[in-house]
């Protein structure tokens, strides 16, 4: 099926590990957004691109990195594991400012 | 700056009454808005938006919304609940300025129907 594909869906680091979240979508949207979501906190943007080659920061950018070298993949970097990155890590799509997002099903991180 | 309050934490109500989940939002310029249901352990699924036009918005699963621009609010509505709506609904809005391309969530409401 079409849509957001999020991998892993659960990973347990130890602090200062790294690790990479890969995201990738088939419906050729330009934008393309990384979430976190942290209980009675809603989500809170990392990250977000509107095209290969472009990214900015979002409202809590700290800890993270990406790269969009395809429309496809937006993959969410974590260098140095810390607990205050214990959380559930969303990746969605958009293509114009009048659509929806489409979510990805999520990655559960804890940093012990 | 845009924004979204969602003033209450949970909403419980009996299996077959209407159900209301509030949603305020702050912009500068026009809203884009947005309704986003989540279930247990699963992402966001879209529910419905307002761009422009008809005040009242329907959606899917019998869900509908009413954007008043006075009271700058945009609450979700079903008029009889099923317990299967049982979840976390999101609210979120987009600044219509030229350039902006994120949606501000805001901090979900958890709903309860009671069978």
């Amino acid at each position: 099926n079409a849509g957001v594909t999020q991998t892993p869906k659960f990973r347990i680091l130890k602090i200062g590990q790294s690790m990479t979240l890969q995201c990738t979508q088939d419906m050729n949207h330009n934008y393309m957004y990384w979430y976190r979501q942290d209980p009675g906190m809603g989500l809170k943007l990392i990250y977000y691109s509107v095209g290969a080659g472009i990214t900015d920061k979002g409202e809590v950018p700290n800890g993270y990195n990406v790269s969009r070298s395809t429309t496809e993949d937006f993959p969410l970097r974590l260098e140095l594991a810390a607990p205050s990155q214990t959380s559930v890590y969303f990746c969605a799509s958009g293509y114009t400012e009048h659509y929806g997002y489409t979510f990805g099903s999520g990655t559960r991180l804890t940093v012990v | 700056a845009q924004s979204v309050a969602q003033p209450e934490d949970q909403v419980n109500v009996a299996e077959g009454n209407p159900l209301t989940v509030k949603c305020t939002y702050s912009v500068s310029g026009n809203p884009y808005l947005f309704w986003y249901v989540q279930y247990p352990n699963r992402g966001l699924q879209f529910l419905l938006k307002y761009i422009t036009g008809d005040n009242l918005v329907k959606g899917s699963y019998g869900f509908e919304a009413e954007f008043n621009k006075s009271q700058t609010s945009f609450h979700l509505k079903k008029p009889s609940a099923l317990v299967s709506d049982s979840a976390l609904y999101f609210c979120a809005v987009r600044d219509r300025a030229r350039g902006n391309n994120r949606l501000a969530f805001g901090k979900g409401n958890q709903v309860v129907v009671i069978p």
